[in-house]
């Protein structure tokens, strides 16, 4: 079947610091792939997309590169900001369904 | 604007009591999504559909109904039947295939029902 599996969390960085959020998936076909973000109260905002294998997507200093040989959308930020504290999920897309991860909390401390 | 709106932002009913979620959307797309969201457990899927007058049960469609009489909106029906309703409820559209925003969901700001 398909699904997705991120780390688990909550992640608390302190601001500067480097973030990786882990994302691996399993899916027939050839999936879409993506990273929203969601903060307290509001809806999923799309922060980037991967489409095919070795693309990466990349958006507000976040970057993520679709992995085949590994099944992976790994998160990736150079320097956090206490902005960017909120749920982050990795989701794909096959078809006409999305398969979403159980989010992963980031809290960036000043 | 272009968007999704849902309303309202906050609604609490009664236990046994059936009630409606809004979902309303400006951006000409056929495809729309209902997921429920519970703390620890990401999004479920509810309904979709793919087009006018039509749509699809998801992972947990038991206690929920849906109707899609106009493009534009697509509202959620919790019933007495759904036995733990309280949850954080969300829209979300995607455009045609093969176009910019074909392979994409845009979400709406979500509807959090409390069943007293």
């Amino acid at each position: 079947g398909n699904s997705v599996t991120q780390m688990e969390g909550p992640v608390t960085l302190s601001e500067e610091a480097f973030l990786t959020i882990n994302c691996t998936y399993t899916a027939t076909g050839y999936p879409s792939l993506f990273w929203y973000v969601q903060y307290p109260g509001e809806g999923l905002q799309l922060l980037l997309k991967a489409t095919k294998a070795d693309d990466k997507g990349s958006n507000k200093g976040f970057e993520a590169t679709y992995r085949k040989e590994t099944t992976s959308f790994h998160l990736e930020k150079g320097s956090v900001q206490v902005s960017d504290s909120a749920v982050y999920f990795c989701a794909l897309k096959t078809g006409n369904q999305f398969y979403f991860g159980t989010g992963t909390s980031l809290t960036v401390i000043p | 604007d272009g968007g999704i709106t849902q309303s309202p932002k906050y609604l609490f009913r009664k236990e046994g009591q059936n009630v409606t979620l809004s979902c309303e959307q400006n951006l000409n797309h056929d495809a729309m999504y209902w997921y429920r969201q519970d703390p620890g457990q990401g999004l479920r899927l509810i309904y979709y559909s793919q087009i006018v007058n039509d749509f699809q049960k998801g992972d947990i469609a038991e206690g929920y109904s849906v109707s899609r009489e106009k493009k534009e909106s697509f509202p959620l029906t919790v019933t007495s039947a759904q036995k733990n309703p309280t949850a954080f409820y969300l829209c979300a559209s995607r455009g045609p295939a093969g176009t910019k925003g074909g392979d994409t969901q845009y979400f709406g700001p979500g509807t959090r029902l409390t069943v007293l």
